[in-house]
């Protein structure tokens, strides 16, 4: 497709279940971004990679999250033993090169998770 | 540490009327400066940014904003709100590490 792609848009989980979350941003864009967003607060910053290197991962909360990209593209997200604080609007962003930051971010859809 | 303030979380206009969203920014050196605009249940979509050069930046959808340094500011305007305007729009401000710091957001409401 034109655009990022996550999925899936919408997940239900239990207290304490693993999940997984997945990003499939423009093709050949080389920086891939996750933010989480909570109920009525902006984006937050989680991780970023350049190509599979993870260069920057100071915003993730826990040891509970993970994230990779192992080709270069495709990128997940986990979140093991969930709790209910992690509810929220998990953002994928990509952009075109690395170098500089006249390029913009360009966002997928999210995913919705909701811990119960 | 880069951080970004809107003032106002809920920001309602008449239809046909002025658009002002008020974002400023804290930043030891001049940062790069967005708006991004978001729709119920959808991702974030740039409206326009500033990095360097001219400091009135037009954007997508008749918006435009100019980046004040003396005022840390960089505030969104539209001359003419739409019914379509009606959303949530964030300001946002990078600085070399590329990651996005976003403001609160303000959720503009346009009345018919």
């Amino acid at each position: 497709g034109a655009g990022v792609s996550q999925s899936p848009r919408y997940k239900v989980a239990k207290r304490g279940q693993d999940v997984a979350l997945r990003c499939d941003p423009i093709s050949g864009h080389v920086s891939l971004f996750w933010y989480q967003q909570a109920l009525g607060q902006g984006p937050e910053f989680l991780t970023y990679f350049q190509n599979e290197a993870q260069l920057d991962k100071s915003g993730l909360p826990s040891d509970r999250f993970f994230a990779e990209r192992p080709e270069g593209s495709v990128s997940t997200l986990k979140i093991q033993r969930t709790q209910q604080e992690d509810s929220a609007v998990y953002l994928c962003a990509s952009s075109l090169t690395p170098q500089g930051n006249n390029q913009p971010q360009h966002f997928g859809d999210g995913t919705r998770l909701s811990i119960l | 540490a880069q951080s970004v303030t809107q003032l106002g979380s809920h920001v309602s206009v008449s239809e046909g009327a002025l658009v002002l969203l008020r974002c400023n920014y804290s930043s030891s050196v001049p940062p790069y400066l967005f708006w991004y605009v978001q729709y119920p249940n959808q991702g974030l979509q740039l409206l326009l940014k500033y990095t360097t050069g001219a400091t009135l930046v037009k954007g997508i959808n008749g918006f435009e904003a100019e980046f004040k340094k003396s005022e840390t500011s960089f505030h969104l305007t539209k001359p003419s709100a739409h019914m379509s305007d009606a959303a949530e729009y964030f300001c946002a401000v990078s600085k070399g590490a590329q990651k996005l710091v976003f403001g609160q957001g303000t959720r503009l409401t346009i009345n018919p």
